[in-house]
């Protein structure tokens, strides 16, 4: 069975500081890769989304990137968070026309 | 315009209600639409796929009516553990971009 594993659950990091939060799945293989934000008490904002190794669209300009190294591998990074940037921060995957299944989730909170 | 709006929330209804979500989409070739639970501080969770002839799963019925470019969401005899937000999510022709509403936020009552 399809498994995804989402690190770390919860995260503080001051202003200014690097971020990398890491997103692998197993059980499948070329699966789309996503990356939300999740603003305390708003809907799900689609930030990043890979149909392939290497390939990234992005959907909101922002101070982070995202990289796929690998087929199963979906990396969230910034090189200086704001304090905009806290929120939950959720990878998921699917296949094409099927649903979409969400890791846990990484709680960030920029101080 | 959103390119997925729902109701505004929150509902506040009693148990045993019936209550009804709507949901508009933008993009007219969308292909693949569903209905997610989030529980509060939780990932999103798979409720239910919506289907062209609608679909109903125990309490739960879902029709889509592409004409209109409209979801919606019924449930029947609300429980108090159906207190949760409930998101609206579409998927592009390509089946690439799969973009979530807000979310409506329903409170069962006793």
């Amino acid at each position: 069975s399809q498994t995804i594993h989402q690190w770390p659950a919860t995260l503080v990091q001051p202003v200014g500081s690097p971020l990398s939060l890491e997103c692998t799945v197993e059980g499948t293989s070329n699966p789309n890769l996503y990356w939300y934000r999740q603003a305390a008490g708003r809907g799900l904002q689609l930030l990043f989304y890979s149909v392939g190794i290497g390939q990234i669209s992005s959907e909101v300009p922002q101070n982070l990137s995202a990289s796929r190294p690998q087929d199963r591998q979906f990396i969230l990074s910034s090189k200086k968070l704001l304090l905009s940037d806290s929120g939950f921060y959720l990878c998921a995957w699917r296949l094409r026309g099927t649903e979409a299944f969400f890791g846990q989730g990484t709680r960030l909170t920029v101080v | 315009r959103k390119e997925v709006e729902q109701d505004p929330g929150p509902f506040n209804v009693p148990e045993g209600a019936t209550v009804a979500f709507n949901c508009t989409y933008s993009n007219s070739a969308s292909q693949s639409f569903f209905w997610y639970r989030q529980d509060c501080r939780k990932e999103p969770k798979l409720l239910m796929s919506v289907y062209s002839s609608g679909n109903e799963d125990g309490r739960f019925t879902a029709q889509l009516n592409r004409a209109s470019q409209y979801i919606s969401l019924l449930i029947r005899d609300s429980k108090l553990s159906d207190s949760a937000t409930y998101l609206c999510v579409v998927s592009n022709t390509g089946g690439f971009k799969t973009i979530f509403g807000a979310g409506t936020r329903l409170f069962v009552k006793a």
